[in-house]
């Protein structure tokens, strides 16, 4: 069965300090790649995705992630953090090829706290 | 372009009773699915609809959970009779179809609590 692990529950950064939030997973098949982040009081929003081609993707509001097939892990990363960052980020899954319905499959997230 | 729109966004009911929650997808996506979110977990998928045929149900909990999308637009989760294990937030989500990874589109969820 297909899982997703996210390796930190509650991340404590300053403005300005560099954020990585680990993301692995485990399934050996093809499969699409997501982060979703959860602002307070909003809905989940698409962060970045990846599906094929370069392993390192941008996202929104200064965001990347890297694939490493051969580590099985899909990181995040995000170079100076803002306050305005703060949120529940989500790394989802889902598999790809015939008979895969495209259900996710997510994370236990990441509340991430920037301290002005 | 709207969003996915769900009601009621807060319920407090006692075990035992009955709730219903309602999902108005983005118009035009062919696709709808139904989570749930345990506080301190990521969202589990409940069921997940094309159009108006079910696709995935296999996490749902059958004997007290039941959900219908009978025009292939809104859709309705319903709840009878509910358990403590049930408060959650329940989340609709939307993609325009199933295939080539196809971002989903999330409301603003359902928080149900148990009493």
């Amino acid at each position: 069965a297909q899982s997703v692990s996210q390796h930190n529950h509650h991340v404590i950064l300053s403005e300005a300090a560099s954020l990585e939030l680990g993301c692995n997973y485990s399934y050996g098949g093809t499969v699409n790649l997501f982060w979703y982040v959860q602002y307070p009081g909003q809905h989940l929003q698409l962060l970045l995705k990846y599906f094929s081609g370069d392993p390192l993707v941008k996202g929104i509001k200064g965001f990347e992630a890297e694939f490493i097939k051969s580590k099985f892990s899909f990181n995040l990363r995000k170079p100076s953090v803002q306050w305005s960052d703060t949120a529940e980020y989500f790394c989802a899954v889902n598999a790809r090829g015939s008979g895969n319905t495209g259900k996710l499959i997510f994370g236990q997230g990441t509340t991430l706290q920037v301290k002005p | 372009e709207a969003g996915v729109a769900q009601s009621p966004r807060y319920k407090i009911i006692e075990k035992r009773q009955s709730v219903a929650f309602w999902c108005n997808p983005i118009s035009g996506h062919a696709t709808l699915y139904w989570y749930q979110q345990i506080l301190g977990q990521g969202p589990k998928l409940l069921i997940q609809f094309q159009n108006n045929g079910v696709v995935d149900d296999s996490q749902l909990p059958k004997d007290r959970f039941s959900a219908e999308r009978l025009k292939g637009v809104d859709s309705t989760l319903k709840i009878q009779p509910a358990k403590l294990e049930d408060s959650a937030v329940y989340l609709c989500a939307s993609s325009l179809h199933s295939g080539r990874g196809q971002p989903q589109h999330f409301g603003d969820g359902t928080r149900l609590s148990i009493l």
